[in-house]
């Protein structure tokens, strides 16, 4: 176990809606990455967030949005949804260069 | 496009055999990481080894890293049932995102 936690596990929505997706990270722990997993692939580097600012973003388009709380825990916002969307999210918290996975919110576009 | 591509992409092997894989990336390192996966769940971290570092150990897992050849290889020795996984390799650059291969299944037949 990573002390990483992510809510909800499993998510289904239709083409058009927005989702937010939650993590916690693992104690001290100031740094959070979101990753998008599609069926058989790595996972993509989606944004990463110090400290509560953005510090890095991958190849996703503006819809795709993030936030860090002072606790260090974050959310990932996806509005329009696309089938495309469809994927297993994961978040990973970090202190130095190692990251630690949390388990992962598998969401169905319909 | 990934940084890095693990070769083979399937591997199936007997229980106390060794399974060997290879992952292969295209620019400058800081580290190298190995992360396993079971079922589309999350990735739990497996090593980490830093780009002045050759090899490194840990438990039944021996990881090696030739920055010349831009390669690293993941040795699991004496593999067990619970060895069936995805193992993915993860080249962190200095802008501290993770660049992931598609990963290699592996299967362990009892």
């Amino acid at each position: 176990e990573t002390g990483v936690t992510q809510s909800p596990t499993h998510l289904i929505k239709t083409r058009g809606q927005q989702v937010t997706l939650r993590c916690s990270s693992q104690s001290g722990h100031n740094t959070v990455s979101w990753y998008q997993q599609a069926l058989g692939q790595g996972p993509q580097f989606i944004f990463q967030y110090y400290r509560e600012e953005e510090n890095g973003r991958g190849n996703f388009p503006p819809r795709f949005s993030g936030l860090q709380f002072p606790n260090y825990s974050s959310e990932l916002n996806v509005n329009a949804l696309e089938l495309d969307d469809s994927a297993l999210y994961l978040c990973a918290s970090s202190l130095e260069r190692e990251q630690f996975f949390g388990p992962g919110t598998r969401l169905t576009v319909l | 496009s990934q940084q890095g591509e693990e070769d083979p992409q399937a591997l199936s092997i007997q229980e106390g055999e060794n399974a060997t894989m290879n992952c292969s990336y295209k620019t400058s390192i800081n580290n190298l990481q190995w992360y396993r996966q079971n079922s589309g769940r999350g990735l739990v971290h497996l090593i980490l080894i830093r780009s002045n570092e050759r090899e490194k150990h840990s438990g039944r897992l021996r990881v090696t890293l030739d920055t010349s050849k831009k390669s690293s290889s993941l040795l699991i020795t004496a593999s067990r049932a619970a060895d069936t996984a995805s193992y993915f390799c993860a080249t962190d650059t200095n802008d501290y995102k993770l660049s992931f291969g598609a990963g290699t299944t592996v299967t362990v037949r009892a």
